[in-house]
């Protein structure tokens, strides 16, 4: 499975979009890129997932370059709530495809 | 649906002792696995399985079995826990795109 990379810290004003960066250089084709959140001391929430086109859900967008080696996961108006760890990770999308987290990005979103 | 869950929340172990940590999900899903989280840190897989009678180890099995009997149940087994096994502890499970996670076992070993 492909490693991910993401700056380890964030701040993003309240109401402003939220932009958060991954780099997946070694991705292979039949790898997804996913989103997770954890907040506190909670299990990690799925956000999002996508293959080579740009996705969006209620809860996020997310945006991945032409050559797949890296994408941004968008919060378009980000809440003091979305303050958590994020987590990009990269997987085969099969029943076999182990997920493995990196240490993510913890974003504060301030007043 | 009571999601996955896991037994006991909270425990504290005396460096040596053994004990099994239970995870359970009532969703029918094929793909289970274990995670560490320490402090500050992200989540380290333990080992994983793919279904009933199948499993395979992630990126820090040392110290730690698993087994898997059913597809609603995947303990994990601490047969002489150390010190170092002092962490947060969280079981998933998923199905084709979106993992479940519980709330989590804080274990200590003294």
């Amino acid at each position: 499975d492909a490693k991910t990379t993401q700056p380890p810290s964030m701040d993003c004003a309240e109401g402003r979009a939220a932009n958060l960066p991954c780099n997946h250089s070694t991705i292979s084709g039949n790898e997804y890129v996913y989103w997770y959140r954890q907040i506190h001391s909670q299990g990690p929430q799925y956000i999002i997932h996508g293959l080579k086109n740009n996705e969006t859900n209620e809860m996020a967008s997310l945006i991945i370059t032409e050559d797949r080696k890296s994408s941004t996961l968008i919060l378009p108006h980000a809440t003091l709530r979305d303050t958590a760890v994020y987590y990009c990770i990269v997987r085969r999308n099969t029943n076999a495809g182990k997920s493995t987290f990196g240490d993510g990005t913890t974003l504060t979103v301030k007043p | 649906n009571a999601g996955v869950t896991q037994t006991p929340k909270f425990q504290v172990l005396k460096t040596g002792q053994s004990m099994t940590l239970q995870c359970a999900q009532d969703m029918n899903h094929e793909y289970m696995s274990w995670y560490r989280q320490d402090p500050g840190m992200g989540l380290r897989l333990i080992h994983y399985s793919v279904g009933a009678g199948i499993t395979d180890q992630g990126e820090v099995p040392n110290g730690y079995n698993v087994s898997r009997s059913t597809t609603e149940d995947f303990p994990l087994r601490l047969l002489s826990a150390a010190p170092s096994q002092t962490s947060v502890y969280f079981c998933a499970s998923r199905k084709a795109n979106e993992q479940f996670f519980g709330p989590g076992t804080r274990l200590t070993v003294l």
